[in-house]
């Protein structure tokens, strides 16, 4: 069935570093794609999305990349500082799920001070 | 900025009991949903409206209704709570439905 994973359920970084977190997606048909951020007992928060058009979207200090042909998405948070520790997911939208928002399991984002 | 908000961020209730989980939104969004999230499942789809009085089963509807009588309010229904009803009930509403999803900040729920 259609999937959306991710590769690592916890990254830990260097405060100051930067931060890639991926995704795999298995519907070829998506066409839109939305990373979210997740603190503890917060509900999920909208950081970045992208259109199956485009292969790079950049935000502040975020950047999300599309390959298309691997079917897999990143997200690149440049400068981690502590307040990016929190659980990111990527979600897929369109193609044959049609409305349906299909969400990752998560990833765990530890930064060290 | 959109706000969702939800009435309640935890809930203690017991097992047979009639539970009201109720979201309200601001921004005017056609379409609202209902998420359960429970570790290492993810986010699950229990039901969501793309209209007042409209409703749609998502993946896990079983043991739970929902009602929208105004744009703005989307309330989840457990009708007789049981144990495997603990988890977070996170609400979300978009303006068009492949568009993005605002969250509510959830509903931390324990059945007894």
């Amino acid at each position: 069935g259609e999937s959306v994973g991710l590769h690592l359920p916890t990254l830990s970084v260097q405060e100051g570093d930067n931060s890639i977190i991926n995704c795999a997606y298995s519907n070829s048909a998506s066409d839109y794609f939305i990373w979210y951020k997740q603190e503890s007992g917060k509900g999920p928060q909208f950081i970045i999305d992208i259109r199956s058009n485009m292969d790079k979207r950049q935000g502040q200090r975020v950047t999300v990349l599309l390959n298309k042909t691997v079917k897999h998405l990143s997200l690149q948070i440049a400068a981690t500082q502590p307040g990016d520790s929190a659980v990111y997911f990527c979600a897929e939208n369109g193609g044959t799920g049609g409305f349906k928002t299909i969400f990752g399991a998560g990833t765990r984002l530890f930064v060290k001070a | 900025d959109v706000k969702v908000t939800q009435s309640s961020r935890y809930l203690v209730k017991r097992t047979g009991e009639k539970v009201f989980l109720e979201c309200v939104q601001d921004m005017d969004h056609e379409n609202m949903f209902w998420y359960r999230q429970d570790p290492g499942l993810g986010l699950r789809l229990i039901y969501f409206s793309y209209d007042v009085k409209m409703k749609e089963k998502g993946d896990i509807p079983e043991g739970y209704s929902v009602s929208r009588e105004k744009k703005e309010r989307f309330s989840l229904i457990l009708e007789s709570a049981s144990t495997n009803q603990t988890s977070m009930y996170l609400c979300a509403s978009s303006y068009r439905l492949q568009e993005t999803q605002y969250f509510g900040p959830g509903t931390r729920l324990l059945v007894l």
